[in-house]
């Protein structure tokens, strides 16, 4: 099983602030990574697919970046509804595995 | 618009069964590969288990294997999940996902979620 391991595990930042995640794969995934954000009691929604391309409707302060092993979301400047869990996922290896998550917090 | 609307969570006993149902709209869904995802409560995403446009293709989580079984009428445009030999490990909120393209398994939509709890 190819383990995903996201850092940290929570972030503090105050709004207007830039985030930076990271998400790191036991083994390579090419660029078959995707980041999805989840606000308490809604569904995941996806964010970046194919680790950096945004899916539909995302903002552009969104961005993915990596391949391989390492990969990275950045939310350029943190709106109010930003403040979220965050995950990963990879769909280059069966079983598709996803991180235990990133939680954005206001500081 | 894509919706995806899960049914048939429920209150079941360990070593029980339950069979959940996704109902799709809005998208053609025999065009599109689906998946199960499980959320344990104040856990993370965990993926289950996933259908090709075929009905015939399918992978599990090693959690579940040789015990759930996923399934599909295209015909119906609606995704099943049979759970047996139910465990208290299983209870979650379980949702349905679409994949976003033919061999691209992340996921563009979701369901609501339908709650399974396994309890005695």
């Amino acid at each position: 099983e190819n383990v995903l391991t996201q850092s940290p595990a929570t972030l503090s930042l105050s709004p207007g602030e830039r985030a930076t995640l990271s998400c790191r794969a036991s083994q390579s995934v090419s660029s078959s990574l995707a980041w999805y954000q989840q606000r308490p009691g809604q569904a995941p929604r996806l964010l970046i697919y194919d680790a950096s391309n945004r899916a539909t409707g995302i903002p552009a302060r969104f961005s993915g970046s990596g391949s391989g092993t390492d990969f990275t979301l950045t939310i350029s400047s943190l709106e109010p509804e930003d403040f979220a869990v965050y995950y990963c996922q990879q769909r280059s290896n069966w079983p598709l595995t996803f991180g235990q998550g990133t939680r954005v917090e206001i500081k | 618009e894509v919706q995806l609307l899960e049914s048939g969570g429920d209150l079941v006993q360990p070593g029980g069964s339950l069979r959940l149902s996704c109902a799709g709209s809005g998208f053609t869904f025999r065009s599109y590969a689906m998946s199960w995802v499980r959320q344990a409560p104040g856990k993370g995403l965990e993926w289950v288990s996933g259908v090709g446009i075929d009905g015939v293709t399918t992978s599990y989580s090693d959690s579940v294997k040789g015990r759930f079984s996923i399934s599909r009428d295209n015909s119906k445009n609606t995704l099943y999940l049979q759970m047996n030999s139910l465990r208290a490990e299983d209870t979650a909120v379980y949702y349905c996902a679409k994949s976003t393209a033919p061999g691209k398994h992340c996921f563009d939509s979701w369901g609501q979620g339908t709650l399974v709890t396994v309890s005695s």
